[in-house]
């Protein structure tokens, strides 16, 4: 079985300041983790993904994240907030393959003027 | 890079009555797409997985015969909510399953309001 926990619902930060998005999974197998963007009434965006390779994985927007299989954590980064930031983010996991993805409850990130 | 669509994007209707929601993927071929059902300020949670050319397998507590799914091809599949309750209102998106060595790629969401 497979769940993620991402921590704090609401994070606000100012405008240039670091964003800090908390996730931390369970996986009974190697996981393949997962950050997504929605903004209101629109779909999912994929921001980046974690499947083995690299544990500093790099995505879209100047986010990136850090696979943490110690601490069970896939924290994700951007170094300076900007205001189009500020969205929903949801972290998955999956078994990989025809699996499908196990999403936390989301963090509503504001940002701030 | 691939694209997934939904239709519709919006739709109304009365209780009772029946919406199919469509879900394709323009420019790969998928045999499994999944379900996700979206309530307002809250996770996605997985409705059912869809496979190409057999029946659908549905998550504990979703209601197969009111959310009757179909994958008739590699590059659609349809969720049609049956008989529908102003409970039903939600965001449904899906997302089919890539080529790549892990890839899923989600559709826009289809927001249905039952009046």
């Amino acid at each position: 079985a497979q769940s993620v926990t991402q921590l704090g619902s609401h994070v606000s930060v100012s405008e240039g300041a670091l964003v800090l998005l908390r996730c931390n999974y369970s996986s009974s197998v190697p996981p393949y983790l997962f950050w997504y963007v929605q903004y209101p009434n629109q779909g999912l965006q994929l921001l980046l993904k974690y499947t083995s390779a690299a544990t500093l994985v790099k995505g879209i927007n100047g986010f990136e994240a850090e696979f943490k299989k110690s601490e069970t954590s896939f924290h994700l980064t951007k170094p300076s907030a900007h205001m189009s930031d500020a969205a929903e983010y949801f972290c998955a996991v999956s078994a990989g393959g025809n699996t499908p993805l196990v999403f936390g409850k989301g963090t509503r990130l504001s940002v701030i003027a | 890079g691939a694209v997934v669509s939904q239709h519709p994007s919006r739709v109304i209707c009365k209780s009772g009555t029946s919406v199919k929601i469509e879900c394709r993927s323009l420019d790969f071929q998928a045999t499994t797409m999944f379900w996700y059902r979206q309530f307002p300020k809250k996770s996605l949670m997985l409705m059912a997985t869809s496979n190409e050319g057999s029946k659908a397998t549905y998550e504990q507590g979703v209601e197969k015969d009111k959310f009757l799914i179909n994958h008739a091809s590699l590059t659609l599949s349809t969720l049609t909510v049956t008989s529908a309750h102003p409970e039903d209102s939600s965001f449904y998106i899906c997302s089919a399953d890539g080529t790549g060595p892990y890839e899923q790629y989600f559709g826009p969401g289809t927001r249905l309001t039952v009046t």
